[in-house]
């Protein structure tokens, strides 16, 4: 998906452990997103970040954390899965300037907590 | 809460009619997108229309805005079966980052 890849893309884990989802670039975007699926919730932002190191907390941020340590690689880490973050996971990248733009998504990581 | 509400949840309508999903938002914005995904993939961009703007096109799409209204609306002309897939309404927030408030999106359906 025009650079960005997500991994894993499914993952069964048991309450409690702490689980961390990858995402990859290519093409050296400055701002880098993680938003989770629900039925009925539509997409939810849970954090986002707009360079190495710079990241922020979005609507839904509890339970989870980020690090950026480089430009290409956003991870999104479950500190101790709980069976409400049972989810589609994806993560995005903009591309464009200013006011027009427009995301690309990642396929998505399908993670379930039992 | 979610910023963008739309209308209807579910469109089932026969392959060549036109199909018309409406979004409406709470906040100021930038821009307004659509999306489409189809069944387990993620989404796929399809086209924006910015705040000073009141209707673009591209190809079978139409998009209109009013921001007195705080609305918008896709339509779909000639539908073709492949066209089935769920649409997502998201708004570009002022308070930048480039962020992007999704709504719950359509389930259009196509039927051959």
């Amino acid at each position: 998906d025009a650079g960005i890849t997500q991994s894993p893309r499914h993952k069964v884990t048991e309450t409690g452990t702490p689980v961390t989802l990858r995402c990859h670039q290519t093409e050296n975007h400055r701002y880098m997103y993680w938003y989770r699926q629900d039925p009925g919730h539509g997409l939810r932002l849970i954090h986002y970040s707009y360079g190495v190191k710079d990241t922020d907390k979005g609507e839904v941020s509890d339970g989870y954390s980020v690090s950026r340590s480089k430009t290409e690689d956003f991870l999104l880490t479950l500190e101790s899965a709980t069976s409400s973050q049972t989810s589609v996971y994806f993560c995005a990248i903009t591309h464009g300037t200013g006011t027009n733009y427009g995301y690309t998504f990642g396929s998505g990581t399908r993670l379930t907590v039992v | 809460s979610q910023q963008g509400e739309e209308d209807p949840q579910a469109l089932s309508i026969q392959e060549g009619e036109n199909a018309t999903m409406n979004c409406s938002y709470k906040t100021s914005i930038n821009n307004l997108q659509w999306y489409r995904q189809n069944s387990g993939r993620g989404l796929v961009h399809l086209i924006l229309i910015r705040s000073n703007e009141r209707e673009k096109h591209s190809g079978r799409l139409r998009v209109t805005l009013d921001t007195s209204k705080k609305s918008s609306s896709l339509l779909i002309t000639a539908s073709r079966a492949a066209d089935t897939a769920s649409y997502f309404c998201a708004t570009g927030i002022i308070q930048g980052a480039q962020k992007l408030v999704f709504g719950q999106g359509t389930r259009l359906t196509i039927n051959p």
